[in-house]
């Protein structure tokens, strides 16, 4: 069983419609990012959460430290969304190696 | 301020030779950790160096290496290329523990 975990995989929506991607994990974090990549692009780092929630946008990402669990909200999608979301998790300690979800692959068609 | 650097940006090599691929962290940044992207395997940490020190490493063969030098840019080497070296190579830098800045990735194929 992998340490992070995606739901789901693959997901299709139209336009204008409320995305939730979720993310759970099995170790201690002291962080958890949410990043995103486009087809053959770089990753960009969307949120960093050690507690409670952000919003950037039409984005909100929350975190619960007790549940092991985050969301990725997309509000009012648009095709320019289309990409893979990926979860990644700091573990704790003097370390900033990542552990990755598997990502969640986003279509918004028009 | 400038973003992570890396260089180059897409790289061809052939099975057998030996690469080297160049980050440059965010100014003042002294933290630069390396990752692999593969369609099979997602993103996996390689390592990760402070201060011109290896703090952590991944499960990767000793093929792999990397070091960092005292202006915080760091260098990673893979030698005797195989196949299944071809990636993307990703390299994020650091100010605090749980931040994170990516470069643009390094695209390696390996015929």
């Amino acid at each position: 069983k992998n340490e992070v975990e995606q739901s789901p995989q693959n997901l299709t929506a139209q336009e204008g419609e409320f995305i939730t991607i979720n993310c759970s994990y099995s170790v201690g974090i002291s962080a958890l990012h949410w990043l995103q990549q486009h087809p053959g692009g770089g990753i960009v780092s969307l949120f960093m959460l050690s507690s409670g929630k952000k919003k950037h946008g039409r984005l909100i990402a929350t975190i619960n430290i007790q549940e092991k669990h985050s969301s990725l909200h997309i509000t009012a999608s648009h095709p320019r969304d289309s990409a893979v979301y990926i979860c990644a998790v700091l573990p704790g300690g003097a370390t900033n190696k990542l552990i990755f979800g598997t990502g969640t692959l986003l279509a918004v068609q028009p | 301020k400038a973003g992570v650097t890396q260089t180059p940006r897409y790289l061809i090599k052939t099975r057998g030779q030996q690469v080297t691929l160049s980050c440059s962290p965010i100014s003042g940044h002294r933290s630069v950790s390396w990752y692999q992207q593969t369609p099979g395997q997602g993103l996996q940490f390689l390592f990760e160096y402070f201060s011109e020190t290896q703090r952590n490493k991944g499960n990767f063969p000793g093929r792999f290496s990397g070091r960092q030098f005292s202006n915080s840019r760091s260098e990673m080497n893979v030698s005797t290329l195989e196949l299944g070296d071809s990636a993307l190579y990703l390299c994020a830098s650091s100010l605090v523990h749980y931040e994170q800045y990516f470069g643009p990735g390094t695209r390696l194929t390996v015929t």
